[in-house]
C-alpha cells in the first residue's frame, strides 16, 4: 500500500495564479483532512471531510477550497494564490467511526508551495 | 488561548541523557491524546494515542503516559536518530462528532553523538 500521496511534491506560483493540490489514500478511510505547516505555527487545519461529498471548514479556510468526489480523494485549491499562502501542506486521513484507534491520522509526505 | 502548549520549544541532549517532552492541554473532555513524529521535509508519523488518565504506551525508548491535564513523552537513554519534531494533539470531546483534532507546535529534538 502507498498510504497516503501528495501531488505535486514542489510547486512555484506567481501571485493570483491558481493551482490544485491532489492528495490520494489507498486504505480505504473515510476522513481526509488538509492542514498547512508554518514555521512556530504548528499544523493548522484548512478543510476536511468525513466521507465521499462531503466537505467542512476547518480553522484557516480562506483562500482555498476542497472537493471530495471520490473517497480515496481529496483535493485543495488555491483560486488565486497569495504570498500568505507560502507554506507546506500535508493531507492526512483517518478511518472514521467512533472506535478507538479509528481516529489515528495518517499523514502524506507534504507539498511545497512558494507564491512569489 | 492554546488548547494545546507543548514545552520547551526546542530541547538539544547529549546521546544517552534522558528527558520527558511535556503537552499540557484544555479541553471539556478528553476523547483522546496522540503523539507523533516528524522528521525534517516529511509528514507526521503516528507513535501513541493515550485515552484516560493513567494511560502508558512504550516503544522503544519512547515512553508516553497522560494525566487529566498533561501528557508527557519520556525519551530514555536517546540517540542522534532520535532527533525529530515530536508533535502532541487532543481530541475534545465536545468538538462535535466529526472528531477534529487540535495539534500542538512541537518540541524540536536534536540528540548530539
Amino acid at each position: 500500500n502507498a498510504g497516503v500521496t501528495q501531488t505535486p511534491k514542489f510547486r512555484v506560483l506567481k501571485t493570483g495564479q491558481s493551482m490544485t493540490l491532489l492528495c490520494a489514500q489507498d486504505m480505504n478511510h473515510e476522513y481526509m483532512y488538509w492542514y498547512r505547516q508554518d514555521p512556530g505555527m504548528g499544523l493548522r487545519l484548512i478543510h476536511y471531510s468525513v466521507g465521499e461529498g462531503t466537505t467542512a471548514k476547518g480553522e484557516v479556510p480562506d483562500g482555498y477550497n476542497v472537493s471530495r468526489l471520490k473517497k480515496q480523494n481529496f483535493l485543495l485549491g488555491l483560486e488565486s494564490a497569495a504570498p500568505s499562502q507560502t507554506s507546506v501542506y500535508f493531507c492526512a486521513s483517518s478511518p472514521g467511526g467512533r472506535g478507538r484507534y479509528q481516529e489515528t491520522q495518517y499523514f502524506g509526505p507534504g507539498t511545497r508551495l512558494l507564491v512569489l | 488561548e492554546d488548547q494545546v502548549t507543548q514545552s520547551p520549544e526546542a530541547l538539544r541532549l547529549q546521546e544517552g541523557e534522558s528527558s520527558s517532552l511535556n503537552c499540557s492541554y484544555t479541553v471539556s473532555g478528553l476523547r483522546g491524546l496522540f503523539w507523533y513524529r516528524q522528521d525534517p521535509g516529511k509528514g507526521p508519523e503516528f507513535l501513541f494515542t493515550l485515552y484516560s488518565a493513567g494511560e502508558e504506551k512504550e516503544k522503544e525508548r519512547l515512553k508516553a503516559t497522560l494525566t487529566k491535564k498533561e501528557s508527557f513523552l519520556h525519551i530514555t537513554a536517546p540517540k542522534p536518530e532520535d532527533s525529530a519534531t515530536y508533535l502532541c494533539a487532543v481530541k475534545d470531546r465536545e468538538s462535535g462528532g466529526s472528531y477534529i483534532p487540535t495539534f500542538g507546535r512541537g518540541t524540536s529534538l536534536i540528540v548530539h553523538p
